[in-house]
């Protein structure tokens, strides 16, 4: 079983809509949790941590964490061309060191 | 500021040649270093992390090898370079803004053996 697993994609919306991107883990001891963005060719870029059960908002992106189910999700609302872009998952499984996901490919339409 | 320089950005390279790629941080003192590897299509591997100078932990064997030869210096080494090896190659350190922290990392090395 991979320790943090992400659909691939491509998730399509258009523009406007609310993009929801999902990830499980499976390291029960997982205590933070963070979301990449990466656009073709660069390197990743920090958008989100979250630490807490609940939500967690910062502009138009609200990441959600339920440790009991293992899962951490990303919303991105009204959707822009621009934030399309592959988001990695990565989850902290001791000794600051990051697992990430394969990433879900997200495509926005104008 | 603290910033992060990996180069150079792309590399190709012919099977059997050596490599070094190199790392470094400013900004900050003993800072966690590490390297990771995305091959095409897949995931993000992490390769090597070190806590300070001279102290290199592997993740995964394989014909690579990593040494920190100084406090905000990374480098990652192969003798002999395998087609396997071709990936892009980044380097990331911890940073912490309120409290908050994760990983930045560097603009990372196209790395093509041929």
């Amino acid at each position: 079983q991979k320790e943090v697993e992400q659909n691939s994609g491509p998730l399509s919306v258009p523009e406007g809509a609310i993009a929801s991107l999902n990830c499980t883990y499976s390291d029960r001891g997982s205590q933070s949790f963070f979301w990449y963005r990466q656009y073709s060719g660069k390197s990743p870029e920090l958008i989100m941590s979250i630490y807490s059960n609940g939500d967690k908002e910062d502009g138009r992106f609200t990441a959600q964490l339920n440790k009991a189910s293992q899962y951490v999700s990303l919303l991105i609302r009204d959707s822009q061309p621009s934030d399309s872009a592959t988001y990695l998952c990565a989850v902290n499984t001791g000794f600051q060191k990051l697992v990430f996901g394969t990433g879900t490919r997200l495509l926005v339409s104008p | 500021s603290q910033t992060i320089h990996q180069w150079p950005a792309t590399l190709v390279q012919p099977v059997g040649s050596p490599l070094s790629l190199e790392c470094t941080v400013e900004g900050t003192s003993n800072p966690n270093l590490y390297w990771y590897r995305q091959a095409a299509g897949r995931g993000l591997q992490l390769l090597f992390y070190s806590v300070g100078i001279g102290q290199i932990s592997s993740e995964v064997p394989q014909n690579l090898s990593a040494s920190r030869p100084q406090d905000r210096q990374f480098i990652l080494s192969s003798k002999k370079l395998l087609l396997s090896d071709s990936g892009f190659y980044l380097c990331a350190w911890i940073t912490w803004a309120g409290g908050i922290y994760g990983y930045t990392f560097g603009s990372g090395t196209r790395l093509t053996v041929v």
